[in-house]
């Protein structure tokens, strides 16, 4: 079955430095989503890219899909301690039954 | 969210026992969805249902039932409760075009 992989699992930052999650498919995806859940709190939907080669940002966050459309990244510039969470991708199941299959997470820890 | 609400929100129950969680959504979506959350596992498909009519296993159904009263209500049971099901539960929604999920709070539930 479909398999989204992330990594690192857990990265320890100090403020201000910055940070990468890195999502990899082991099928082509036609689009991928980005989700930050807070401590104790609920997945929240960040941003969807659809295009192959597609960049786009949110204030200090960059989102890339890969060329091949079996990747992705999310790049934070200069970590604050509100960037504090697990980071979750997720992509349309390659079934063609229009679910989604989520990623494994990445835990954030910001050190102020 | 608000507009998905889980009941309860966290739960103690012993094994052996049948317990059911509830998912209730205002946001008028067809699409409905219970995931389990564990450290380093990311969220994981129990069952999906994309109305009222249809049903569907996710990865992980075994020793999960549930029932799709109406559009707006999606529960989950667990038929005899087992320690390893100890997990953070999330209900879900998805707009019947385009893959956005939008979660309830989740039910933190322990099988002691």
């Amino acid at each position: 079955g479909q398999q989204v992989m992330q990594i690192p699992q857990y990265q320890h930052v100090q403020e201000g430095e910055d940070f990468t999650t890195y999502c990899n498919s082991s099928t082509t995806l036609s689009n991928i989503q980005w989700y930050k859940q807070r401590p104790g709190g609920h997945p929240v939907f960040l941003i969807q890219l659809v295009k192959s080669g597609e960049v786009k940002k949110q204030k200090r966050l960059t989102f890339q899909f890969g060329e091949a459309k079996k990747n992705s990244s999310l790049h934070i510039t200069a970590t604050q301690t509100t960037d504090v969470g697990t980071y979750f991708c997720a992509g349309p199941h390659s079934g063609g039954y229009q679910k989604v299959t989520f990623g494994t997470g990445t835990k954030l820890q910001v050190i102020p | 969210d608000a507009d998905v609400t889980q009941t309860p929100r966290n739960r103690i129950t012993k094994t052996g026992k049948r317990i059911m969680l509830e998912c209730s959504q205002t946001k008028g979506h067809d699409r409905m969805y219970w995931y389990r959350q564990d450290p380093g596992l990311g969220l994981r498909l129990i069952y999906y249902s994309f109305d009222v009519k249809d049903i569907n296993k996710g990865e992980i159904s075994d020793g999960y039932s549930v029932s799709r009263q109406a559009q707006a209500k999606f529960s989950l049971s667990l038929e005899s409760a087992i320690p390893n099901q100890t997990a953070l539960y999330f209900c879900a929604t998805s707009p019947d075009r385009g893959f956005q999920v939008f979660f309830g709070q989740g039910t933190r539930l322990t099988v002691v």
